[in-house]
């Protein structure tokens, strides 16, 4: 089983809609969660981390649920500038310190 | 900007050449990463140092030797490689081992074996 699944995409959408972006992991020792944008040929950039109380970020939503093992993103209201690979990131601490990436989902949002 | 500064952006060399890969962050994280990223592909971890000292070795072959001065500083020594092993190689940084820290990617550098 893959360490950190994520929807296999891609997703074209029109501008001003709503997307959701769904990851699953499989190690319940996992402490931290991210959500990385990348751009064609660009280094991952942190987009957001994700909490479990859920946490938003202007159009962005994050959620966590622990006892699913489930993370989420939401992006509503979709700009052509969103259009990129959203990586799902699941981060093991103590001395490992390790990031997992899913393979990414690509989103394209057309005029 | 990116504060991870990776050195060269892009690099062509012969399967036959000796070249290194370099990484500088000056945040005074304690914690640098080396991955490897494939066309279409998440990256891959190939090394974690800790404190200036190799924590993981993701089963990476010998021709690339990692390598940390200081505390600053990270590089990436490449010897006799093959053309699989073009890729775009991204450095990162981390403050600490506590759960939220962001990790800091730099821009990467793109690898060309031919």
């Amino acid at each position: 089983r893959k360490e950190v699944e994520q929807d296999p995409g891609p997703f074209n959408v029109p501008e001003g809609a709503t997307v959701a972006f769904n990851c699953t992991y499989s190690n319940s020792a996992s402490q931290s969660f991210f959500w990385y944008r990348q751009d064609c040929r660009k280094e991952p950039k942190l987009l957001m981390s994700v909490y479990s109380s859920g946490n938003e970020d202007g159009r962005f939503t994050a959620q966590l649920n622990r006892a699913s093992q489930y993370i989420s993103l939401l992006i509503r209201d979709s700009k052509l500038s969103d259009s990129a690979t959203y990586l799902c990131v699941v981060r093991y601490g103590g001395s490992q310190g390790n990031l997992i990436f899913g393979k990414g989902t690509k989103l394209s949002v057309k005029p | 900007d990116t504060e991870v500064t990776q050195t060269p952006k892009h690099l062509v060399m012969g399967m036959t050449n000796k070249k290194s890969l370099k990484c500088e962050q000056h945040m005074g994280h304690r914690a640098m990463y080396w991955y490897k990223q494939k066309a279409k592909k998440p990256p891959e971890l190939m090394f974690v140092y800790s404190y200036e000292k190799l924590s993981i070795n993701e089963s990476v072959p010998s021709r690339f030797s990692p390598e940390c001065p200081n505390s600053s500083l990270l590089n990436l020594h490449l010897h006799a490689l093959q053309p699989e092993d073009s890729a775009l190689y991204l450095c990162a940084s981390v403050d600490s081992w506590s759960s939220g820290n962001t990790i800091y990617f730099g821009e990467g550098s793109w690898l060309t074996v031919v």
